[in-house]
């Protein structure tokens, strides 16, 4: 079945840090990818997300890019702020978004130190 | 509304009780999902309503699990005689198509 595999935090940076967090999935269809975001005592929000191979996905700074031949949607930003602490879902979702069921990863928690 | 709510936000119940767990999606949209988040876990899918209809159900851990959307709109997730392993986050989520946009989530706590 469809699964999504992403690197286990916690990860701790320094403010202005590079951050990336791996995810790959297993699909075998061709489905949507998602980061989803949920900041202390808030709900998930979603954070970008890339509907075919190749696509690139932008928000607030962070970016990724759907690789079919890796299977990957990393999650990278080039300076992290404080603000950016949460934890991020890396996720897919069969056809075509929203109308179908997600699968999340586990979750990486994220602590930026000023 | 302006977003997804869920009500109530927190529930403590006794092992073997019953619990219903509201949720109001944003008006309009179309399809609704539950999730169930344990501790430390990404949210797993329990099921899928399209309208009122529910299409997809294949993520309920048991029969006593049951989730109801009669007239399209609000939904109720039912947890019958509930048991330890059903503490978790519940999660809700509601779409026109694409974006799913979440409710706060009620955290569910059976002692």
């Amino acid at each position: 079945g469809n699964s999504v595999t992403q690197m286990e935090g916690p990860v701790t940076l320094s403010e202005e840090a590079f951050l990336t967090i791996n995810c790959t999935y297993t699909a075998t269809g061709y489905p949507s990818l998602f980061w989803y975001v949920q900041y202390p005592g808030e709900g998930l929000q979603l954070l970008l997300k890339a509907t075919k191979a190749d696509d690139k996905g932008s928000n607030k700074g962070f970016e990724a890019t759907y690789r079919k031949e890796t299977t990957s949607f990393h999650l990278e930003k080039g300076s992290v702020q404080v603000s950016d602490s949460a934890v991020y879902f890396c996720a897919l979702s069969d056809g075509n978004t929203g109308g179908f069921k997600t699968i999340f990863g586990a979750g990486t928690r994220l602590f930026v130190k000023a | 509304g302006a977003g997804v709510s869920q009500s109530p936000r927190y529930k403590v119940a006794k092992r073997g009780q019953d619990v219903a767990l509201r949720c109001d999606p944003i008006s309009g949209h179309v399809s609704l999902f539950w999730y169930q988040q344990a501790l430390g876990q990404g949210p797993e899918f329990l099921t899928y309503f399209q309208n009122e209809a529910q299409l997809d159900k294949s993520g309920l851990p048991s029969d006593r699990f049951f989730a109801e959307r009669p007239e399209g709109s609000v939904s109720t997730l039912k947890i019958q005689r509930t048991q330890q392993e059903d503490s978790a986050v519940y999660l809700c989520a509601s779409t026109p198509r694409g974006e799913q946009f979440f409710g706060p989530g009620t955290r569910l706590t059976v002692l």
